[in-house]
Protein backbone atom coordinates (compact mmCIF):
# COMPACT_ATOMS: atom_id res chain seq x y z
CA UNK A 1 0.00 0.00 0.00
CA UNK A 2 2.26 2.82 -1.15
CA UNK A 3 -0.16 5.77 -0.70
CA UNK A 4 2.08 9.12 -2.57
CA UNK A 5 5.33 8.31 -3.79
CA UNK A 6 7.95 11.22 -4.67
CA UNK A 7 10.77 10.85 -7.30
CA UNK A 8 13.69 11.46 -6.49
CA UNK A 9 14.30 11.81 -2.80
CA UNK A 10 17.61 13.56 -3.16
CA UNK A 11 18.79 16.32 -5.76
CA UNK A 12 21.46 18.70 -5.94
CA UNK A 13 21.12 21.02 -9.27
CA UNK A 14 23.14 23.68 -10.17
CA UNK A 15 21.89 27.23 -10.76
CA UNK A 16 20.32 27.24 -14.40
CA UNK A 17 19.57 23.54 -14.75
CA UNK A 18 16.30 22.04 -15.03
CA UNK A 19 14.60 19.15 -13.57
CA UNK A 20 11.41 17.41 -12.82
CA UNK A 21 9.98 15.98 -9.35
CA UNK A 22 7.52 13.24 -10.07
CA UNK A 23 4.55 12.24 -7.70
CA UNK A 24 2.33 9.50 -7.82
CA UNK A 25 -0.71 8.70 -5.94
CA UNK A 26 -2.17 5.26 -5.63
CA UNK A 27 -5.70 5.97 -3.76
CA UNK A 28 -7.62 7.54 -7.02
CA UNK A 29 -7.85 11.14 -5.11
CA UNK A 30 -9.09 13.92 -7.86
CA UNK A 31 -6.71 16.61 -5.74
CA UNK A 32 -2.81 16.88 -5.44
CA UNK A 33 -0.73 19.44 -4.50
CA UNK A 34 2.96 20.23 -4.27
CA UNK A 35 4.54 22.22 -0.95
CA UNK A 36 7.91 23.00 -0.10
CA UNK A 37 8.74 23.34 2.91
CA UNK A 38 11.56 26.13 4.47
CA UNK A 39 13.40 26.28 8.21
CA UNK A 40 10.72 28.40 10.37
CA UNK A 41 8.32 28.65 7.61
CA UNK A 42 5.57 26.12 7.96
CA UNK A 43 4.18 24.62 4.44
CA UNK A 44 3.08 26.58 1.87
CA UNK A 45 1.56 25.84 -1.52
CA UNK A 46 2.95 25.89 -4.76
CA UNK A 47 0.61 24.56 -7.38
CA UNK A 48 -2.74 22.09 -7.19
CA UNK A 49 -4.92 20.12 -9.48
CA UNK A 50 -8.42 19.50 -8.94
CA UNK A 51 -8.22 16.42 -11.40
CA UNK A 52 -6.90 14.71 -14.63
CA UNK A 53 -5.74 18.08 -16.84
CA UNK A 54 -6.39 20.56 -14.72
CA UNK A 55 -3.76 23.08 -12.41
CA UNK A 56 -3.81 26.43 -10.94
CA UNK A 57 -1.38 28.38 -8.82
CA UNK A 58 -0.87 28.14 -5.09
CA UNK A 59 1.19 31.02 -2.56
CA UNK A 60 4.49 30.37 -4.12
CA UNK A 61 4.00 29.87 -7.83
CA UNK A 62 7.05 31.34 -9.16
CA UNK A 63 9.49 29.63 -10.98
CA UNK A 64 7.51 26.19 -11.04
CA UNK A 65 4.97 24.51 -13.07
CA UNK A 66 3.19 21.80 -13.40
CA UNK A 67 1.15 18.99 -15.25
CA UNK A 68 -1.52 16.40 -14.19
CA UNK A 69 -1.88 14.52 -17.15
CA UNK A 70 -2.66 11.23 -15.67
CA UNK A 71 -4.96 11.10 -12.61
CA UNK A 72 -2.38 9.41 -10.44
CA UNK A 73 0.87 11.34 -11.16
CA UNK A 74 1.39 15.30 -10.81
CA UNK A 75 4.87 16.71 -12.11
CA UNK A 76 6.36 19.53 -10.71
CA UNK A 77 8.96 21.20 -12.61
CA UNK A 78 11.83 23.91 -12.43
CA UNK A 79 12.72 25.27 -15.93
CA UNK A 80 15.59 27.27 -14.23
CA UNK A 81 16.55 26.24 -10.59
CA UNK A 82 18.18 29.19 -8.35
CA UNK A 83 19.45 28.54 -4.64
CA UNK A 84 15.97 30.07 -3.50
CA UNK A 85 14.43 27.02 -4.67
CA UNK A 86 16.69 25.28 -2.39
CA UNK A 87 13.65 23.23 0.40
CA UNK A 88 11.81 20.33 1.14
CA UNK A 89 9.11 19.79 -1.41
CA UNK A 90 6.25 17.57 -0.46
CA UNK A 91 3.45 16.02 -3.16
CA UNK A 92 0.18 15.43 -1.21
CA UNK A 93 -3.26 14.14 -2.29
CA UNK A 94 -7.00 14.10 -1.01
CA UNK A 95 -10.27 12.86 -1.50
CA UNK A 96 -12.13 15.84 -0.84
CA UNK A 97 -10.57 19.37 -1.12
CA UNK A 98 -9.38 20.94 1.66
CA UNK A 99 -9.71 17.73 3.78
CA UNK A 100 -7.62 14.98 4.87
CA UNK A 101 -4.44 15.01 2.61
CA UNK A 102 -2.09 12.27 2.30
CA UNK A 103 2.03 13.46 1.97
CA UNK A 104 4.96 12.38 0.40
CA UNK A 105 7.98 11.38 2.44
CA UNK A 106 9.24 14.65 0.67
CA UNK A 107 12.29 15.76 -1.98
CA UNK A 108 15.04 17.60 -0.65
CA UNK A 109 16.66 19.51 -3.48
CA UNK A 110 19.67 21.77 -3.16
CA UNK A 111 20.70 24.38 -5.67
CA UNK A 112 24.11 25.36 -5.41
CA UNK B 1 0.34 38.63 6.90
CA UNK B 2 0.25 35.45 8.42
CA UNK B 3 -3.22 33.75 9.24
CA UNK B 4 -2.59 30.52 10.94
CA UNK B 5 -0.32 31.01 13.78
CA UNK B 6 1.61 28.98 15.94
CA UNK B 7 3.29 30.96 18.74
CA UNK B 8 5.66 28.19 20.56
CA UNK B 9 8.31 26.65 18.04
CA UNK B 10 8.86 24.17 21.01
CA UNK B 11 7.42 22.57 23.79
CA UNK B 12 8.53 19.93 26.01
CA UNK B 13 6.57 17.52 28.63
CA UNK B 14 7.29 14.59 30.53
CA UNK B 15 5.93 11.26 29.60
CA UNK B 16 2.73 10.87 30.92
CA UNK B 17 1.81 14.06 31.50
CA UNK B 18 -0.96 16.02 29.15
CA UNK B 19 0.63 18.10 26.06
CA UNK B 20 -1.31 20.89 24.87
CA UNK B 21 -0.16 22.79 21.29
CA UNK B 22 -1.87 26.01 20.65
CA UNK B 23 -3.15 27.50 17.46
CA UNK B 24 -4.66 31.20 16.83
CA UNK B 25 -6.12 31.94 13.50
CA UNK B 26 -7.02 35.71 11.71
CA UNK B 27 -9.63 34.63 9.00
CA UNK B 28 -12.89 34.06 10.14
CA UNK B 29 -13.74 32.33 7.00
CA UNK B 30 -11.80 29.03 8.08
CA UNK B 31 -14.50 26.81 8.25
CA UNK B 32 -11.75 23.11 9.17
CA UNK B 33 -9.18 22.96 11.20
CA UNK B 34 -6.76 19.59 11.44
CA UNK B 35 -3.41 18.83 13.31
CA UNK B 36 -0.35 16.71 11.28
CA UNK B 37 2.29 15.05 12.50
CA UNK B 38 5.48 15.61 10.84
CA UNK B 39 8.95 13.19 11.75
CA UNK B 40 12.14 13.90 10.37
CA UNK B 41 13.02 13.44 7.13
CA UNK B 42 9.15 11.86 7.15
CA UNK B 43 6.34 13.85 5.25
CA UNK B 44 2.92 14.89 7.62
CA UNK B 45 0.70 12.50 8.73
CA UNK B 46 -2.97 13.66 9.67
CA UNK B 47 -3.85 13.33 12.74
CA UNK B 48 -7.43 14.50 13.94
CA UNK B 49 -9.53 17.21 12.58
CA UNK B 50 -12.46 19.59 13.78
CA UNK B 51 -15.35 21.31 11.97
CA UNK B 52 -15.90 24.60 12.50
CA UNK B 53 -19.85 24.03 13.87
CA UNK B 54 -18.21 22.04 16.81
CA UNK B 55 -16.04 23.01 19.43
CA UNK B 56 -14.32 19.63 20.70
CA UNK B 57 -13.41 15.98 18.38
CA UNK B 58 -11.63 13.53 20.29
CA UNK B 59 -9.75 10.27 19.05
CA UNK B 60 -7.93 8.37 21.67
CA UNK B 61 -5.27 10.17 23.62
CA UNK B 62 -5.82 13.41 20.65
CA UNK B 63 -8.42 15.91 21.65
CA UNK B 64 -9.19 19.27 19.78
CA UNK B 65 -10.63 22.02 21.14
CA UNK B 66 -11.98 25.09 18.85
CA UNK B 67 -12.92 28.07 20.35
CA UNK B 68 -14.56 30.15 17.37
CA UNK B 69 -14.90 33.49 19.50
CA UNK B 70 -11.17 33.47 20.60
CA UNK B 71 -10.14 32.20 17.11
CA UNK B 72 -8.28 29.91 18.94
CA UNK B 73 -7.57 26.12 18.84
CA UNK B 74 -5.53 23.34 20.83
CA UNK B 75 -4.41 19.77 20.34
CA UNK B 76 -4.51 17.88 23.67
CA UNK B 77 -2.50 14.76 23.77
CA UNK B 78 -2.81 12.74 27.06
CA UNK B 79 -0.86 10.84 28.00
CA UNK B 80 2.13 11.61 26.28
CA UNK B 81 4.15 9.20 25.09
CA UNK B 82 8.04 9.65 23.73
CA UNK B 83 6.68 8.29 20.07
CA UNK B 84 4.82 11.13 20.55
CA UNK B 85 7.71 13.64 20.20
CA UNK B 86 7.50 15.12 16.42
CA UNK B 87 6.88 18.33 15.09
CA UNK B 88 2.99 19.51 14.82
CA UNK B 89 1.13 21.84 12.49
CA UNK B 90 -2.13 23.05 13.29
CA UNK B 91 -3.91 23.81 9.40
CA UNK B 92 -7.01 25.34 8.24
CA UNK B 93 -9.23 25.44 5.26
CA UNK B 94 -11.04 28.38 3.99
CA UNK B 95 -13.25 28.60 0.66
CA UNK B 96 -10.43 30.81 -2.16
CA UNK B 97 -13.53 32.04 -4.14
CA UNK B 98 -12.00 31.12 -7.15
CA UNK B 99 -13.32 27.48 -7.47
CA UNK B 100 -11.58 26.21 -4.91
CA UNK B 101 -10.86 25.44 -1.00
CA UNK B 102 -6.72 26.82 -0.02
CA UNK B 103 -5.18 25.17 3.17
CA UNK B 104 -3.19 27.23 5.10
CA UNK B 105 -0.50 25.78 7.68
CA UNK B 106 1.15 27.16 10.67
CA UNK B 107 4.79 26.88 11.20
CA UNK B 108 5.00 24.29 13.35
CA UNK B 109 5.78 23.08 17.20
CA UNK B 110 8.54 20.62 17.76
CA UNK B 111 7.27 18.36 20.41
CA UNK B 112 9.61 16.94 23.02
CA UNK B 113 8.33 14.23 25.33
CA UNK B 114 10.93 13.42 28.11
CA UNK B 115 11.36 9.78 29.19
Amino acid sequence: NAGVTQTPKFRVLKTGQSMTLLCAQDMNHEYMYWYRQDPGMGLRLIHYSVGEGTTAKGEVPDGYNVSRLKKQNFLLGLESAAPSQTSVYFCASSQRQGREAFFGQGTRLTVV
Amino acid sequence: DQQVKQNSPSLSVQEGRISILNCDYTNSMFDYFLWYKKYPAEGPTFLISISSIKDKNEDGRFTVFLNKSAKHLSLHIVPSQPGDSAVYFCAATSWSGAGSYQLTFGKGTKLSVIP
